[in-house]
């Protein structure tokens, strides 16, 4: 069965600091992975996703993330955090074919000036 | 190009009441599902459909009944709403069968049951 855990409930860093969310998945197929942001009040809107093209995967807004297949990681990061980046980031797993995402429980990510 | 669309944007009910959520997109997507998010819990999911006059039951299904009757509409129905479905309601689609498609969400309804 596919599982996602998002270490860390809420990170906090300032602005212009390294932001790093990490996901760690459980997968009996090769997994395709995702990272979501979701502002306050809105919808999920897709950063970037891991379909095995290549093991770092560059996103939107300035994210990247690194597929790990012996660490079974996906984790998140980008340089230098801005205010703008302040939201709910989730990671997600591709669950048995043709069927739903698998979510992590999501990581809050608060940015101070 | 709307995307993804959810009918309505908030909704308060009473224990007993009952309701129909809409969503539609406008992608001609095949996938569509329906999810709800609490907090602590990320999103689950509660039905999803993979084509027309198809659905099938998620994680969390009771107390839900869902309808693919159009391509493009999915609807999600309370027929005898409690607190416990206090939540936030996402709907999403995919195209494509392949597990590489990511999925599309609406802006979310937020409902209250008292």
């Amino acid at each position: 069965a596919q599982s996602v855990t998002q270490l860390g409930s809420h990170v906090s860093v300032s602005e212009g600091a390294l932001v790093l969310l990490r996901c760690n998945y459980s997968s009996s197929v090769p997994p395709y992975l995702f990272w979501y942001v979701q502002y306050p009040n809105q919808g999920l809107q897709l950063l970037l996703k891991y379909t095995s093209a290549a093991t770092l995967v560059k996103g939107i807004n300035g994210f990247e993330a690194e597929f790990k297949k012996s660490e079974t990681s996906f984790h998140l990061t980008k340089p230098s955090a801005h205010m703008s980046d302040a939201a709910e980031y989730f990671c997600a797993v591709s669950g048995k074919a043709g069927t739903a995402l698998i979510f992590g429980k999501g990581t809050t990510l608060s940015v101070s000036s | 190009n709307a995307g993804v669309t959810q009918t309505p944007k908030f909704r308060v009910l009473k224990t007993g009441q009952s309701m129909t959520l809409l969503c539609a997109q406008d992608m001609n997507h095949e996938y569509m599902y329906w999810y709800r998010q609490d907090p602590g819990m990320g999103l689950r999911l509660i039905h999803y459909s993979v084509g027309e006059g198809t659905t099938a039951k998620g994680e969390v299904p009771d107390g839900y009944n869902v309808s693919r009757l159009k391509k493009q509409n999915f609807l999600l129905g309370l027929e005898s709403a409690a607190p416990s479905q206090t939540s936030v309601y996402f709907c999403a689609s995919r195209a494509g069968q392949g597990n590489a498609y990511e999925q599309y969400f609406g802006p979310g309804t937020r409902l209250t049951v008292t």
